[in-house]
């Protein structure tokens, strides 16, 4: 089953305006990372919070998580074309030697 | 320099052949990974190899064979492709095993025929 799954499935937003992004995830995890995707190409790693962080910030980036929810949320401030992109959240579960992907968010920013 | 370089870019072949592609990491780390990418852009891990040793093999068709000659290359072997087998092929690596920042190449985009 999908661990993680994002929300919304798809974003547009004007330049300028903050994006928000939600992932929610089933079970107990050490850490949650945020990934970005451009069209046509691999990942890129954002950033890591661990189960014990509430919240980490990254230049425009803010991330936050809520392990009695279940849930982190990625926060992107004062958008630009460039963050046009596909963005994804992964756990990692312990025990499992692995990352579990969500199911990603488009975010498209118009200029 | 390319981190994570991976070969070829696209491969469209038919249906029944065989096919390999290669991965490269020159980062110096110790784990690397196959994931399959499907047209709804689900990330999947196949395998993953720590030092040459695979720990992972996520219930993948023995068609799939992974080799680790040595810790900087992960090459994925696929035999008698099936039309399912078309996704788009992401290798990882990272330093600190699973857990910690993943490293992606390009993507190879399979198309089977």
């Amino acid at each position: 089953s999908q661990q993680g799954e994002e929300d919304p499935q798809a974003l547009s937003i004007q330049e300028g305006e903050n994006a928000t992004m939600n992932c929610s995830y089933k079970t107990s995890i050490n850490n949650l990372q945020w990934y970005r995707q451009n069209s046509g190409r691999g990942l890129v790693h954002l950033i890591l919070i661990r189960s014990n962080e509430r919240e980490k910030h990254s230049g425009r980036l803010r991330v936050t998580l809520d392990t009695s929810k279940k849930s982190s949320s990625l926060l992107i401030t004062a958008s630009r074309a460039a963050d046009t992109a596909s963005y994804f959240c992964a756990t990692d579960q312990g025990g499992n030697e692995k990352l579990t992907f969500g199911t990603g968010t488009r975010l498209t920013i118009i200029p | 320099d390319t981190a994570v370089s991976q070969t070829p870019k696209y491969l469209v072949t038919q249906m029944g052949n065989d096919k390999s592609i290669k991965c490269e990491q020159n980062l110096g780390h110790d784990t690397m990974y196959w994931y399959k990418q499907d047209s709804k852009k689900f990330l999947k891990i196949m395998f993953s190899y720590n030092n040459k040793e695979l720990i992972i093999n996520e219930t993948v068709p023995n068609r799939f064979s992974p080799k680790s000659p040595d810790k900087a290359h992960l090459n994925l072997h696929i035999n008698s492709l099936e039309l399912g087998d078309s996704a788009v092929y992401f290798c990882a690596s990272s330093q600190k095993g699973f857990r910690g920042t993943q490293y992606f190449g390009p993507g190879t985009r399979l198309l089977v025929l």
